[in-house]
Order: C-alpha cells, then structure tokens, then sequence
C-alpha cells in the first residue's frame, strides 16, 4: 500500500539554523499539507499546496516558512530561522480526495 | 476561527467493553469528518471517514454524524488493548484539517 515518506525522522539544530524537512507524498495524490504537534497539543494545520503553489496557510506559517516541490516527488518544508517554539513534530500528508494520509512525522528539537 | 473540541478525559475501559468517544465541531457548514488514531509518538492513522448524517459502521468501530447538533462520535466494540491509544476528531474546512485535543483510550486486559 502507497504510503507517505518523509526524512529525516529525528531533526536536531541551533536555535537561528535553517532546516529543511523532506516528504515524498502517495505517488498519484495532487494536494499535499503539512502539520505541526508541539508535544502534549493537538495537531496544527500550517500550509496546503497544490499545482505547484500555496493553495492555504494558518497564521502559524509566516516568513520564516517556506515549501518547495522542487522535483515530480518531494515536497519540503523550510524553516529559515529556527526558534525554540519551533520544536514539535512536524506531519507531511496527502491527498487525492477527501482522505488525507499522513506521514511518520519529523521530530525537530531547536535547542 | 474553526474549532474542534474534544472535551472527555482518559477514558478507561475494560478489554471486551465499549468506548464511547464524542466530539463537537463549531463550523455548520463542514462537510467531511475524520476520526484518526494516533498512538504516542507515532502519526495519525485514518480509522474512519464520514459525510452524512447517521452512522457508518467499519469492523469494530462505528461512526455516527448529526450535522444539526454538530456532533460526531465514535464507538469501539469489543476493545482491544491495541486499541489504546489517542483518537483525534479531526473535520476539514476549506482543504484544511482541524483536529481536535484527542482523547486518550486505556484498555485494560
């Protein structure tokens, strides 16, 4: 069964470094998403992307976010300056309908 | 603002016994609703979809939906100790998930 893949699992960084999360959605899916869960919260919508450009995104997603498709396969989440509240896990997910299949999840701890 | 909330505590419930798990959503004109289950950890796993208002049976697990009262909820017959984990309520809106608190699921052998 397709499944969502993102890399790496676990993120380690300086507080002001740059990150970039890495995510290959379900092959045949056009919309993708990503997600925010700071430990102990529920799960936050950031950004919707779709034909290659942003289609929605929270308040949560300011200047310092930004996403790519940058090939046929991966969609990236970039975080330009990392704070210390940008510690969470981070859900890529996709879709084709109304279903969206999530990702494992990348572990970001900004220290 | 679109709110999801999920107000239970830990719901404890003996192996063979059923969970009850209710959820309200603020936004009358959503549409689509999700029940996932997340154990800790781990992502969301996709459990149940509904679209219309009665109730959408899938194995063990039953979804009911009333729209006019914004209700959605979800029951686990015959729980299994794998069944502990965190249910999220999650309804979509304008191609965004919201997801609710979650309530956490503690089967006990």
């Amino acid at each position: 069964e397709p499944e969502v893949t993102q890399t790496p699992s676990h993120q380690v960084t300086q507080m002001g470094q740059e990150v970039i999360l890495r995510c290959v959605p379900i092959s045949n899916h056009l919309y993708f998403y990503w997600y925010r869960q700071i430990l102990g919260q529920k799960v936050e919508f950031l950004v919707s992307f779709y034909n290659n450009e942003i289609s929605e995104k929270s308040e949560i997603f300011d200047d310092q976010f930004s996403v790519e498709r940058p090939d046929g396969s991966n969609f990236t989440l970039k975080i330009r300056s990392t704070k210390l509240e940008d510690s969470a896990m981070y859900f890529c997910a996709s879709t084709s309908g109304e279903t969206q299949y999530f990702g494992p999840g990348t572990r970001l701890l900004v220290l | 603002q679109k709110e999801v909330e999920q107000n239970s505590g830990p719901l404890s419930v003996p192996e063979g016994a059923i969970a009850s798990l209710n959820c309200t959503y603020s936004d009358r004109g959503s549409q689509s609703f999700f029940w996932y289950r997340q154990y800790s950890g781990k992502s969301p796993e996709l459990i149940m979809s509904i679209y219309s208002n009665g109730d959408k049976e899938d194995g063990r697990f039953t979804a009911q939906l009333n729209k006019a009262s914004q209700y959605v909820s979800l029951l686990i017959r015959d729980s299994q100790p794998s069944d502990s984990a965190t249910y999220l309520c999650a309804v979509k809106g304008n191609n965004r998930l919201a997801f609710g608190k979650g309530n956490q699921v503690v089967v006990i052998p």
